[in-house]
Order: C-alpha cells, then structure tokens, then sequence
C-alpha cells in the first residue's frame, strides 16, 4: 500500500471548518483512499472514502486532487467532539481482507 | 448496525498469567477479523489477520506462541496473550471484515491491557 504524510497536529475553532491535507504521492491506480479518526482511547472510526472523485457524507467532505497525488478531508463545522487524531490510509480495494497500515495520523484539537 | 465489541474492556493482571480478550461482531458475520496494538502516542499496528476456520496470519515480529487467536465462527476471534509481561501492556483493538464487503471495517472499543 501506498505510503500518506500527514501533519502530526493541527488546531481548529469550533464552528469553523477543518482542513485536513494528506500526501500520497506514490498512491497507484488500483489503491482508494479512506479516512479513519480515532477518539482518544477509542477504537478508530470510518469517516469516508474515495478513488477519484470527491465524496460527501454526513461526516465530512472528501476532495482528492486531479492527479490523485493529494487529498484534503473537510470537516465542515467542527465541535469539540471531533478532536481526535484523524489516520489517511490508500489501499487496494478488494476481497483479499486487505489489511489497515495506519501512519502516524494528524492529532486535531477543536477549540472552543 | 455493523457494531463489534470487545471483552473486557480493561484488564489487569499480574506477570505470567494468560489474559483472553475476545472480539465479537454483534449484527453481521466476519470472515476475516483484524488484531491491532497500540502503546501510548503511537499508532495503531497490526498484530494478525484471523480468518474464520483457519490460521491466523501474524505480521512480522508478532510471536504466534505468545498471541494465540482463535477465530472459530463468524461472530467470534480471540486473542489470548500468554505468559503476560510487563512489556505486553497496551491497547488491542480488533476490527471485523463483514463477509460480503471489502469496503469499511468496523472496529472494537479496545481492550486495555496492563500487567504488574
């Protein structure tokens, strides 16, 4: 699976949006993109995903650049409960049981 | 729907004993479950891939002697940590594949781990 970097911390206001950029360079044409966050001592969450087009839930907005080199999770109004630490992972999507690598993740701190 | 516990959802204990943690998924069937560890501040890492019937699949450096798992029906693994030590304590986290998606795993609450 392709490697992603991600900030290790950003802040955010409650209210506004959060902006959360991810790098994955290497990703190949096969591979998606999903997002996961975790709550402090919590089992990780599924946020969202895609492969080349944006997405939108009712959790958040997904915008992956043309040359699917990049992508940003939007969370459109933060509150204080979305501080948590948010994982960007490409992977294959199949039938193989594909394993999660989780990386180091950007810790968000939405603050009041 | 798609919830997966996990029992207990601490545990202590005292050095050389064995500790079962089991991971269950409530409202569908997992063919595959997935055991992570995580210390503290770091990130998740993959222990084993348990797939139901057969052997676990365990990830480079993880000892299969030391974390047994079981995946004996669709609904159920267990990781049981043998001859626990100090170094063993930390944060496991299973998450489970439903049968038919490859889509989104659904993860447990974690169970922590801590041996005196």
């Amino acid at each position: 699976d392709a490697k992603t970097t991600q900030p290790p911390s950003m802040d955010c206001a409650e209210g506004r949006a959060a902006n959360l950029p991810c790098n994955h360079s290497t990703i190949s044409g096969n591979e998606y993109v999903y997002w996961y966050r975790q709550i402090h001592s919590q089992g990780p969450q599924y946020i969202i995903h895609g492969l080349k087009n944006n997405e939108t839930n009712e959790m958040a907005s997904l915008i992956i650049t043309e040359d699917r080199k990049s992508s940003t999770l939007i969370l459109p109004h933060a509150t204080l409960r979305d501080t948590a630490v948010y994982y960007c992972i490409v992977r294959v999507y199949n039938n193989a049981g594909n394993m999660l690598t989780f990386g180091g993740g950007t810790r968000l701190m939405v603050k009041p | 729907g798609a919830v997966v516990s996990q029992h207990p959802s601490w545990v202590i204990c005292k050095s050389g004993t064995s500790v079962k943690i089991e991971c269950r998924s409530l409202d569908f069937q997992a063919t595959t479950m997935f055991w992570y560890r995580q210390f503290p501040k770091q990130s998740l890492m993959l222990m084993a891939t348990s797939n139901e019937g057969s052997k676990a699949t365990y990830e480079q450096g993880v000892e299969k002697d030391k974390f047994l798992i079981n995946h004996a029906s669709l609904t159920l693994s267990t990781l049981t940590v043998t001859s626990a030590h100090p170094e063993d304590s930390s944060f496991y986290i299973c998450s489970a594949l439903p049968r038919f998606s490859y889509n989104e795993q659904f993860f447990g609450p974690g169970t922590r781990l801590t041996v005196l």
